[in-house]
Order: C-alpha cells, then sequence, then structure tokens
C-alpha cells in the first residue's frame, strides 16, 4: 500500500463546478503538500499546510490531521485548471517528501 | 520563478551509453532533489543532496549516481543507460529539509534510453 493515495484519479468536470480531490496517508508527517502540473510538464507548489485550512483564489485546501486526510476544492472551475494534481506529504523528523500518483483533471467548457 | 534550469531538456540515448543531466539553481539552496516520474508511479526520489558533498540515496537508487561539488550545480549520472530508465526527470531544490519548506522543481528533461 502506497503511503499517499489520491483519489479520484481521473476526474472530468463542467466549466463552472466545484471540485474536490482527496489526499488520505498513513504516516505521522509535519506538512503536506499540494502540487500542479501542466501538460508540458512544469510542476507548481499550490500550498503547504500542517493544520486547518487555506485559500488562494479559487483554490482551498484542508487538511485533517486525525484522519490523515487532505482536500483540495477549486471553485468556479475553469478549463485552465485542467492538470495534473498532485498530494505529498513530508513524515515528522524527515527530509524527503513522499507523492501520491495524482489526480488528473480535465474541465470541459 | 525560483531559478532552477535543468539540461539538457531532451534526450534520446542508446542502452549502455553513460548519460549526465545537469541541475542548476540561483536561489542558494541548501537541499538539492532529483526525481523520475512514470505514469502511474508518481514522482519518486533517486537521490538527494543536503549540502556540497553531501549527498543520499532515495527510494530509486540503483543505476544512479549524483554529485554535488558546487551549491549551484547538482549532477545526476546514469553511469549505462538501461531502456528502465526512460523517464522524465526532475530537480527540485528547497532552503530546509526538515522544516517543511516548499520544494521548487525545474521544468523537467525527458530521456528516452533505446
Amino acid at each position: 500500500k502506497n503511503e499517499v493515495e489520491q483519489s479520484p484519479q481521473n476526474l472530468t468536470a463542467q466549466e463552472g463546478e466545484f471540485i474536490t480531490i482527496n489526499c488520505s496517508y498513513s504516516v505521522g508527517i509535519s506538512a503536506l503538500h499540494w502540487l500542479q502540473q501542466h501538460p508540458g510538464g512544469g510542476i507548481v507548489s499550490l500550498f503547504m499546510l500542517s493544520s486547518g485550512k487555506k485559500k488562494h483564489g479559487r483554490l482551498i485546501a484542508t487538511i485533517n490531521i486525525q484522519e490523515k486526510h487532505s482536500s483540495l476544492h477549486i471553485t468556479a472551475s475553469h478549463p485552465r485548471d485542467s492538470a495534473v494534481y498532485i498530494c505529498a506529504v513530508r513524515s515528522v523528523g524527515g527530509n524527503k517528501l513522499v507523492f501520491g500518483a495524482g489526480t488528473i483533471l480535465r474541465v470541459k467548457s | 520563478d525560483a531559478g532552477i534550469t535543468q539540461s539538457p531538456r531532451h534526450k534520446v540515448t542508446e542502452t549502455g551509453t553513460p548519460v549526465t543531466l545537469r541541475c542548476h539553481q540561483t536561489e542558494n539552496h541548501r537541499y538539492m532533489y532529483w526525481y523520475r516520474q512514470d505514469p502511474g508511479h508518481g514522482l519518486r526520489l533517486i537521490h538527494y543532496s543536503y549540502g556540497v558533498k553531501d549527498t543520499d540515496k532515495g527510494e530509486v537508487s540503483d543505476g544512479y549516481s549524483v554529485s554535488r561539488s558546487k551549491t549551484e550545480d547538482f549532477l545526476l549520472t546514469l553511469e549505462s543507460a538501461t531502456s528502465s530508465q526512460t523517464s522524465v526527470y526532475f530537480c527540485a531544490i528547497s532552503e530546509s529539509g526538515i522544516t517543511g519548506n516548499e520544494q521548487f522543481f525545474g521544468p523537467g528533461t525527458r530521456l528516452t534510453v533505446l
């Protein structure tokens, strides 16, 4: 079993829909990261969080440490949100990230 | 954008040949990482460095070696490339490895081993 599991693996949405991507992990962590990878490959860090919730524009990331679960929400989705969204965790005391396999999101206009 | 470049960006080589990929940063970050990305696996750590001449193995280090003689450069070498090393390779940097700092990623190198 992977340390980091994401769901769904693939997601197709209509423009304007509210989107949720989930990440579950099995180890104690010091931080969880959400990353975005657009077609063409570049990887960008969206959020780093260790508790609670963070918001940036239409993106919201939440984490529940007790349940070892995080969600990434996209409000009012747009075709430019189409990308792979990757969850990664840093274990307590660790200096490396462990990555989920990613969620492929396609937003249709 | 963090100043990270990778070279080459694309490479096609033959089985058995040596290959070196270069990661260069202008951020003076202490930590540098090499990952490979394959369909269905996500990003997997090959090697990382926590300072000049200080490196350690990741989860998929077999067949790879690294060197870091300067803060700004981290080299990944495939001594004798195999088809299983066909992948997209990403370099990343972070200021600190143990406090949950963000990692910033380079643009990637697409390597094909025939």
